[in-house]
Formats: structure tokens, C-alpha cells, sequence
């Protein structure tokens, strides 16, 4: 199975701070890499899928980048709704594999 | 907009079967791939296994023995069981619709399911 690693683990940031969030494949993934936010009690929504292809109906302050084994996602300006964990996960081979998560708290 | 609503037992007991039914509207569950993910409290998303509406799926291996999951198109539904349940198995259960097995882009708002005598 591909292992996924996150960095950090938990963050402690601002409104209107620019946050990167890391993810590490064990091995290379090519551009299958997506990302997801997750609030307390909800369901994970999808950010960005393939890397880098921001998702319908997700503020353009999101953006990812990577290939191969490491990617990145970027807020640019954190808002207060963005306060939430954040997960990657590959889809470059079965069993799909998520990372163990980024808390994000305010500052 | 296509959504999802698991639905089935918050409790199951110690070595009995967890079933769930994922009931999807919005969109037709033929043309899609469907999956399971589970979360147990606290703690980070595992991928169960994929189906499509053929009934053709993908399991992961670590749960493989003991998953099956089937579609049922009359209904616009799929289900997971899982046997031989034991504490371990206590997670919130999610379906999710799976875009190419590439992504999940919508899911359901999750069960909690616990097992305990």
C-alpha cells in the first residue's frame, strides 16, 4: 500500500494568513493526488483533485501543486471558515490511501 | 446535485454483520463508481472498497475477507456488509460517489456505527 504523510500536523494560524499544508507519498504518484476539508461532524469536501484542479464551487484562495511524491496545498489569505483539518489522498493505486490529516486552529 | 444518505443499525454487536445502505439521488447510480470510507472517532478516513453499478468492485485488502458490497440500480442504491465486526470496526461510515476512481466529489453526511455488547 502507498503510505501518505502529512506536515505538519497541526498549524496555528491567522485571518488573512497564507498557509501550505505538505503531503508525502511513499512512492511516486504521478499527479493522482487530492485534497479535502474537513469541519467537526461533517463530511470531508473535496478542494482539489489531480495535484492541482481546483474543485467547482471552491474559492480560488485554494490551490495545489506537485507531482511525483510531494504536493502541497495553499491558502492564500485564510479566512475564518477555513479553520478545519485537511486530508490528501492518492488514487494512484488501490487501496486508496489518505494521509493522517492537517488541524488547522486559529491563531 | 447529486447526494448521498447512509442509513442502517448505530449499534451492532461483537461478531455480528454491520450493514448499510447508501441511497443516492439527485443522478442515476448507473455510469458511477461508489465507494464506503469509514473514520473512526478521532482518528484519520480508510477506503473500504469501490463498486460499480455492474457489480463489478474493488476491495481493500485489509478488510477484504470480511466486506461485500452490491448495488441494486431499481432502487438507486448500494450497500456495504461487513461480518465478523468487532470494536475496531466502531467508525463513522461514509459513502461517497467516486469520479474514475480518481476522486470522491460528493458524500454522504455519515453513520456513526458503534460496536458494543
Amino acid at each position: 500500500d502507498i503510505q501518505m504523510t502529512q506536515s505538519p500536523s497541526s498549524l496555528s494560524a491567522s485571518v488573512g494568513d497564507r498557509v501550505t499544508i505538505s503531503c508525502r507519498a511513499s512512492q511516486r504518484i504521478s499527479t493522482s493526488l487530492n485534497w479535502y476539508q474537513q469541519k467537526p461532524g461533517k463530511a470531508p469536501n473535496l478542494l482539489i483533485y489531480a495535484a492541482s484542479n481546483l474543485q467547482t464551487g471552491v474559492p480560488s484562495r485554494f490551490s495545489g501543486s506537485g507531482s511525483g511524491a510531494d504536493f502541497t496545498l495553499t491558502i492564500s489569505s485564510l479566512q475564518p471558515e477555513d479553520f478545519a483539518t485537511y486530508f490528501c489522498q492518492q488514487s494512484f493505486s488501490i487501496p486508496d490511501t489518505f494521509g493522517p490529516g492537517t488541524r488547522l486552529d486559529i491563531k | 446535485q447529486v447526494q448521498l444518505q447512509e442509513s442502517g443499525p448505530g449499534l451492532v454487536k461483537p461478531s455480528e454483520t454491520l450493514s448499510l445502505t447508501c441511497s443516492v439521488s439527485g443522478g442515476s447510480i448507473i455510469g458511477s463508481w461508489w465507494s464506503w470510507i469509514r473514520q473512526p472517532p478521532g482518528q484519520g478516513l480508510e477506503w473500504i472498497g469501490y463498486i460499480y453499478h455492474s457489480g463489478s468492485s474493488n476491495y481493500n485488502l485489509s478488510l477484504k475477507s470480511r466486506v461485500t458490497m452490491s448495488v441494486d440500480t431499481s432502487k438507486n442504491q448500494f450497500s456495504l456488509k461487513l461480518s465478523s465486526v468487532t470494536a475496531a470496526d466502531t467508525a463513522v461510515y461514509y459513502c461517497a460517489r467516486s469520479n474514475y476512481k480518481q476522486f470522491f466529489d460528493f458524500w454522504g453526511q455519515g453513520i456513526l456505527v458503534t460496536v458494543s455488547a
